[in-house]
């Protein structure tokens, strides 16, 4: 079983849209979490991180970690084309470990 | 700007030439990490520095080399015994080293070695 697992899409909605991605997880020692993004022939960028379960909002973005169920999410509110990249899930322990990422595309 | 600058983007070699990937960070982090990335893949730790003149292995360190010998600069040499070298590799850095340090991320290398 991996570490993380992440349903790699493609996702394709149109602009305005809500948009929900989400990752699992199977060790319950990990506390701290992150999501980035990652535009094609570029490096991951951070976008959220947030420790233990709960929410964490920045402008259109939302992360959410229920650790009961060892699931994380990122919601995006009214999408735009130039969130269209590929998303990545991270959580540390004793050391990182990635989901493989969800390609997210949003139409005009 | 501070951040984390790889070079070249683009690299072709030979197969049997070891071939010598930078990165540069400015951002006064600790740590240094070296990612591969391949599609359908997470990301794949190869080798890791929390401090000048040490780094550990990560999971795929086989065919790979580094150095650390300064603390802006953690270059990763892809020798001729690594198997499958064409990928993306991805340097990153953090300010501790530890799981509460976040990542950050260079523009990558895409090596291809045909």
């Amino acid at each position: 079983q991996k570490e993380v697992e992440q349903d790699p899409g493609p996702l394709s909605v149109p602009e305005g849209a809500i948009v929900s991605l989400n990752c699992t997880y199977s060790n319950s020692a990990f506390q701290y979490f992150m999501w980035y993004r990652q535009y094609s022939r570029k490096g991951p960028e951070l976008l959220m991180y947030t420790y233990s379960s709960g929410n964490k909002e920045d402008g259109r973005f939302t992360a959410q970690v229920d650790k009961s169920s060892k699931y994380i999410s990122l919601f995006i509110r009214d999408s735009q084309p130039s969130d269209s990249a590929t998303y990545l899930c991270a959580m540390s322990g004793n050391q990182f470990y990635f989901g493989t990422g969800t390609s997210l595309t949003v139409i005009p | 700007d501070g951040g984390i600058t790889q070079s070249p983007k683009y690299l072709f070699r030979k197969e049997g030439q070891n071939v010598t990937l930078s990165c540069e960070q400015n951002l006064n982090h600790d740590a240094m990490y070296w990612y591969r990335q391949d599609p359908g893949q997470g990301l794949r730790l190869i080798y890791y520095s929390q401090i000048v003149n040490d780094f550990q292995k990560g999971d795929i360190a086989e065919g790979y080399s580094v150095s650390r010998e300064k603390k802006e600069s953690f270059p990763l040499t892809v020798t001729s015994a690594q198997k499958n070298p064409t990928a993306f590799y991805l340097c990153a850095s953090s300010i501790s080293g530890q799981p509460d340090s976040p990542l950050h991320f260079g523009n990558g290398t895409r090596l291809t070695v045909t």
